[in-house]
């Protein structure tokens, strides 16, 4: 069966560069989430886009925006990157909106130098 | 204090034990309860969803949640060492967002 797809899966910046990390929902899916993840940490939500609006927001960084695509696909953009940006960063996405069956991409994991 | 507290373990078993475990959690708004199991470097899999109180049954993974306590547990049976992984709690509110609070994770290891 079809899973999310992350990518890049490794990213290294350095500090006050910018990345884009892209997430390619399962198909039928029309619901995507951003979550981050913190070493030894468990995953902290960023925010969420259903029928590509922003459905909801968690602890995002004003540095960081988001945007879904009108193929559902997903897009995670980060400015003026710092050390603590160091994470990995998981997408997941959902049938309905509102639904809790959230299945999680492999991950893109940035350094930041 | 995080909403959703879980032991981080590890926790280290032999093959064939039965496994336990268990979150806490303080917001009495989480209507759905989920575990994940998370392998090193990968994503969380989804194993078991619950929406009320009571058990729930699959295969060898049976989640139980008592929302009276603020209480949920994941039991595995014949654990193996492919059972070897961090599993994480997580849980959400009714709403449309419907952004999933994780407890912090608890790795178990299951020795041949």
């Amino acid at each position: 069966a079809a899973g999310v797809i992350q990518s890049p899966r490794h990213l290294i910046k350095e500090k006050r560069e910018t990345a884009t990390l892209k997430c390619y929902p399962i198909p039928r899916h029309d619901t995507v989430y951003w979550y981050q993840q913190g070493p030894g940490q468990d995953p902290q939500f960023l925010i969420s886009f259903y029928e590509k609006m922003q459905s909801d927001k968690g602890s995002i960084p004003d540095r960081f925006s988001a945007q879904q695509f009108s193929d559902y696909h997903s897009e995670l953009n980060m400015s003026s990157l710092e050390l603590g940006d160091s994470a990995l960063y998981f997408c997941a996405s959902s049938a309905l909106a509102g639904s809790y069956e959230q299945y999680f991409g492999p991950g893109t994991r940035l350094t930041v130098t | 204090q995080k909403e959703v507290e879980q032991d981080p373990g590890p926790l280290s078993v032999p093959e064939g034990a039965i496994v336990s475990l268990n979150c806490t959690y303080s917001n009495s708004a989480f209507q759905y309860f989920m575990w994940y199991r998370q392998y090193s470097r990968k994503g969380p899999e989804l194993l078991m969803y619950t929406y009320s109180s009571g058990n729930k049954e699959d295969g060898r993974f049976t989640a139980q949640v008592d929302k009276s306590s603020k209480y949920i547990s994941l039991f595995i049976r014949d654990s193996q060492p492919s059972d070897s992984a961090t599993y994480l709690c997580a849980m959400s509110f009714n709403n449309a967002g419907n952004m999933l609070t994780f407890g912090g994770g608890t790795r178990l290891m299951v020795k041949p």
